[in-house]
């Protein structure tokens, strides 16, 4: 089985602008939940989807939303950047039908960098 | 919201150690996940725990729901051990992951 995807890699951004990153979860995986992780703050959830609906979100502004589609895939976005978003944005697939006690399994990450 | 405490923050130990990190949490949880991460930033689910004890090789993680505390021990560690062990906590309701900081452990041959 193909592993969790993400795409892009890497990605430079300037302050206000705003960004996509898309997840493809392991098939068959219904659920993906998205992390940010910067030096200082660590791993920080940011929303969790299962089947389409979003069923958790992380204590983050409202610039960074989420959604999934019929496939699974998932894309976040975030919208007016600023350089504090600058991090490692991770996500993780799971089969997740009840709670977090599921194995997650993470994805690479994408690395935004925002100057 | 769950405080997640990881200690010791950095370790280095010498290959054929043994070695132990550990992770404590404030409220009750419905699972506590061992998570590793390499330079490169890959992570790996290591371990997931609702009770007791998982062996998996070398790596043995345990759980004290009543103490509220989980360790991750590493027999025979080997330089290719070296990587951020991360625990993380999935709360009774709803479906988030708190997480601790992070231990980077070093092994040197």
């Amino acid at each position: 089985k193909a592993g969790v995807t993400q795409t892009p890699r890497y990605l430079i951004k300037t302050r206000g602008q705003q960004v996509t990153l898309s997840c493809s979860p392991i098939s068959g995986h219904r659920s993906v939940s998205w992390y940010q992780q910067t030096p200082g703050q660590g791993l920080q959830f940011l929303f969790e989807y299962f089947s389409e609906t979003q069923r958790n979100k992380g204590n983050f502004p409202g610039r960074f939303s989420g959604r999934q589609f019929s496939n699974s895939r998932s894309e976040m976005n975030v919208s007016t950047l600023e350089l504090g978003d600058s991090a490692l944005y991770l996500c993780a697939s799971s089969l997740a039908t009840s709670g977090n006690t599921d194995t997650q399994y993470f994805g690479p990450g994408t690395r935004l960098t925002v100057l | 919201k769950n405080e997640v405490e990881q200690s010791p923050q950095n370790l280095t130990a010498q290959e054929g150690e043994f070695i132990t990190i550990n992770c404590s949490y404030s409220v009750g949880i419905s699972a506590l996940h061992w998570l590793q991460q390499h330079p490169g930033g890959g992570i790996v689910s290591l371990f997931m725990l609702s009770s007791g004890k998982k062996k998996h090789g070398r790596l043995i993680a345990t759980i004290n729901i009543q103490e509220k505390h989980s360790s991750l021990h590493i027999t025979a560690s080997h330089p290719r051990d070296s990587a951020v062990y991360i625990c993380a906590v999935g709360s009774n309701s709803g479906y988030a992951l708190n997480f601790g900081k992070g231990t980077s452990l070093l092994v040197t041959p």
